[in-house]
């Protein structure tokens, strides 16, 4: 199984604030990630795929790079509504998996 | 717009099977061209990957699940499920359906609203 080394695992930040969150493999995976959020109680929502393709309808500011074996997220300008657990996963080998989680909280 | 809802009994025994099942709607999950999924997620702690089917029932699992687990598809009802066999505490989690995005995308948009299970005795 390829592991995923996601940072930090608590981010605190300030509304306005630009924020980058990181996901490292364990060997190389091209371009096959994606990125979600996930709001407590809730499933995870879907934000970048293919590293750095942004799913539709969610907002600008959230932007992916990276390819091979380091990945970032990056919100340009944190909203309210951006405090959440962030994830990354993996589809390039079976298992799929996924990071342990970014949890942004407010400052 | 295509949604799943997963449903089964939200208390299990140890060492009994876990059973779940995920009704899709919005669409036939025979049309189209897609992978329908199992992932898990224990209280406070991250997300694993159970495995997938496609309509015409190929499966991948996870290897650290492979002799527990059995997801079937049934088409006629619309449905796709799971089966976990010899269950533990360590079992215990928020179990979501999903479907891939596209052909063996591999990444997720489509997601149900997840449901608990709790392997106690």
């Amino acid at each position: 199984a390829i592991w995923m080394t996601q940072s930090p695992s608590l981010l605190s930040a300030s509304t306005g604030d630009r924020v980058t969150i990181s996901c490292r493999m364990s060997q190389g995976i091209s371009s096959y990630l994606a990125w979600y959020q996930q709001k407590p109680g809730k499933a995870p929502e879907l934000l970048i795929y293919a590293a750095s393709t942004l799913q539709s309808g969610v907002p600008s500011r959230f932007s992916g790079s990276g390819s091979g074996t380091d990945f970032t997220l990056t919100i340009s300008c944190l909203q309210s509504e951006d405090f959440a657990t962030y994830y990354c996963q993996q589809y390039y080998s079976f298992p799929w998996t996924f990071g342990q989680g970014t949890k942004v909280e407010i400052k | 717009q295509v949604q799943l809802q997963e449903s089964g009994p939200g208390l299990v025994k140890p060492s009994q099977t876990l059973s779940l099942t995920c009704t899709v709607s919005g669409g036939s999950i025979s049309s189209g061209s897609y992978y329908w999924s199992w992932i898990r997620q224990p209280a406070g702690k991250g997300l694993e990957w159970i495995g997938r089917i496609y309509t015409s029932g190929s499966t991948n699992y996870n290897p650290s699940l492979k002799s527990r687990v059995t997801i079937s598809v049934d088409t006629s009802k619309n449905q796709f499920s799971l089966k976990l066999s010899s269950v533990t505490a360590a079992d215990t989690a928020v179990y979501y359906c999903a479907r891939e995005d596209s052909y063996s995308s591999g990444w997720y948009y489509y997601w149900g609203q997840g449901t608990l299970v709790t392997v106690s005795s």
